[in-house]
Parts: structure tokens; sequence; C-alpha cells
């Protein structure tokens, strides 16, 4: 069965500063790995979706790598804002099935 | 708008009565899927739904039955909730199976006294 971790599971950071996250899967036999976010209350929204075929993705202040050898992604944040705080989760689709890491809570410090 | 909507958003119930948590989605999406989210396990796929009349389990599918009738629609029904079943609820959808972007919903908050 999938485990998929994520490192570390809170991050406080001052604004401006560069962050990554982490993410691995016990079982390098993902498909492909999909960043969300998640604010108190609500629901998740996609940020980045990298596909079987791909190593990486870029939005904006926002870059993700997968590297399906190892199994392990990461999400790196550009000169963050206060805004981008909220907790951060990756999935990844083995079978018809997603699995999701229980996630980063992030806090930017303006 | 393109969106995935669930009613109720918070509903609080007792143990054995039954209760439909209702999916819809306005983007033609053919994969449809439900999980929940407890604190310190994550998100886990209660059951996913490949197309119409196409279902099958996720990792936590005990206590749960879903049914695609139509593209759009993709109930959760808890026939005999107990209180192992409050949760956070979340229904999603993509086009194309699980391999693309993943839409979400706003979420359905269980209590089950």
């Amino acid at each position: 069965k999938q485990e998929v971790t994520q490192i570390p599971a809170a991050l406080s950071v001052p604004e401006g500063e560069n962050l990554v996250l982490n993410c691995s899967f016990t079982d390098s036999a993902i498909y492909n790995l999909q960043w969300f976010r998640q604010d108190p209350g609500k629901g998740l929204t996609s940020l980045l979706l990298i596909q079987s075929s791909q190593r990486e993705q870029t939005s904006g202040r926002l870059n993700a790598s997968l590297d399906k050898s190892s199994g392990r992604s990461t999400l790196y944040i550009a000169a963050s804002q206060p805004g981008d705080s909220a907790t951060y989760l990756c999935a990844g689709v083995a079978g018809n099935q997603f699995y999701f890491g229980t996630g980063t809570s992030l806090t930017v410090i303006p | 708008e393109a969106q995935v909507t669930q009613n109720p958003r918070y509903l609080i119930t007792v143990t054995g009565k039954k209760l439909t948590v209702t999916c819809s989605q306005n983007m033609n999406h053919e994969y449809m899927s439900w999980y929940r989210q407890d604190p310190g396990l994550g998100l886990r796929q209660i059951y996913y739904s490949m197309n119409v009349e196409v279902t099958d389990k996720g990792d936590v599918p005990e206590g749960y039955k879903v049914s695609r009738k139509e593209k759009r629609n993709f109930p959760l029904i808890l026939e005999s909730p107990s209180p192992n079943q409050t949760s956070l609820y979340f229904c999603a959808s993509s086009t194309g199976g699980p391999y693309n972007e993943q839409f979400f919903g706003p979420g359905t908050r269980l209590t089950v006294l």
C-alpha cells in the first residue's frame, strides 16, 4: 500500500524567504503527482500537476519537481508572502487511486 | 461557473440514521471520487468512479456506498452511520480519469453522535 510522507509537517518563515516542501512515496510506481493548497475550512485548490512524462512544472512563484525513480517530489515557493499561508498537500496516482500526504502547514510571517 | 458542489455542507446526525451526501459537477468530467479527511491521517479515498455505472473501492470503503447513475452526480450514502465516520468529506472530479487535474468540492463536515 502506498504511504505518502510530507516533510516538514509545519513551517514558519518570514516574508520574502524561499522555501522547499518535500513529499515522498513508499512505492515509487506513481503515475503522476499533484500539489494542492488547502485554506482553513476550505476545499483543496490545485496548484501544479506533473504528468508522468514530465519532471517539473512551474506556475508563477511555484515550481514542483518529480523524481519517479526515487518517489520524491518537491514544491519550491519563491519570495514567500503572507497570502501563501496555508496547508500544502501532495497527492500521487497509482492505478486508478489517489494517495495523499498529511500536508505541510505553512505560515509566512509579515 | 465550473464547479463541484456538495450538499449539505454541515450535518449533525445520530448513529444508525441513513444519510446521503450529494456531489454534482458541471464540467462533464468522467472521473469522480470521494475522500474523508481526518487529523493526522490526511485525505483517504473512499470510492471512485471512472465513468457512469463504473465504481470501485478506495482505501477506506467500509460503511459507505456510492452510485453513479448520471455523469454529473456521485452521491455518498451512509446506510448506518457510526461515530467513527465523523469526518470532513470531499468530492472531486476530473476529466479522462485520475491522471488529470482534480477539482474539489467545498467539503461536508459530518458529525455522528
